[in-house]
């Protein structure tokens, strides 16, 4: 039962282009959605995150988008920069669970 | 402020075996989740516990387990060793209960490979 998914596995573009990464929802009962960076043998890192009651947040290079409607979050990322090569994950939760999906490989080329 | 703690980093273990991982959360953090990654997948909830009680549990078999002590610290102990145990797994705390409109901080997880 997939209720967060990333539909793209991987992801390249070039240096100081846009870089969207998308995540789809179904459960409507979802109400903070997050993205998380991971690198090689560390952690997940928290990015940004967003509450269902926007449909924006900005935090310096990175941008979220929430349209509820069509249970679908974005990640921008502006302007790209080869550190931003990693593995994203968006997560969301609905007050008592967290899903996160299978995550996309992003690959920034110099 | 310390982040999130785990110990060991990497592990070698045969099947059949038996195996503890231990998480140290951010000092102040009462929640502690911990996943597993395998490749290609993305991050499988194992459970979750909050003042010392599981509070939410995914949808693994018995064979995994967890606690959770009075100053926060969990272990996860995994008995009878399978080879598709072998994953790396990720421990995250939180302030208060995971879904919550609350961030989790992940540890550098621990890299368990089965022989």
């Amino acid at each position: 039962d997939q209720q967060v998914k990333q539909n793209s596995p991987s992801l390249s573009v070039q240096e100081g282009r846009i870089s969207i990464l998308n995540c789809d929802y179904t459960n409507s009962m979802f109400d903070y959605f997050l993205w998380y960076k991971k690198y090689p043998a560390e952690g997940p890192t928290f990015l940004i995150s967003i509450s269902s009651i926007k449909d924006k947040n900005e935090d310096g290079r990175f941008t979220v988008f929430l349209n509820k409607s069509a249970k679908h979050l974005s990640l921008h990322i502006v302007p790209s920069q080869p550190g931003d090569s990693a593995v994203y994950f968006c997560a969301a939760s609905d007050g008592n669970d967290m899903r996160f999906g299978a995550g996309t490989r992003l690959t920034v080329k110099p | 402020k310390a982040g999130v703690t785990q110990t060991p980093r990497y592990l070698i273990k045969t099947r059949g075996q038996q195996v503890t991982l231990s998480c140290s959360p951010i000092s102040g953090h009462r929640s502690v989740s911990w996943y597993q990654q395998t490749p290609g997948q993305g991050l499988q909830f194992l459970f979750e516990y909050f003042s010392e009680t599981q509070r939410n549990k995914g949808n693994f078999p018995g064979r995994f387990s967890g606690r959770q002590f009075s100053n926060s610290r969990s272990e996860m102990n995994v008995s009878t060793l399978e080879l598709g145990d072998s994953a790396l797994y990720l421990c995250a705390s939180s302030l208060t209960r995971r879904g919550r409109q609350e961030t989790q901080y992940f540890g550098p997880g621990t890299r368990l490979l089965v022989l």
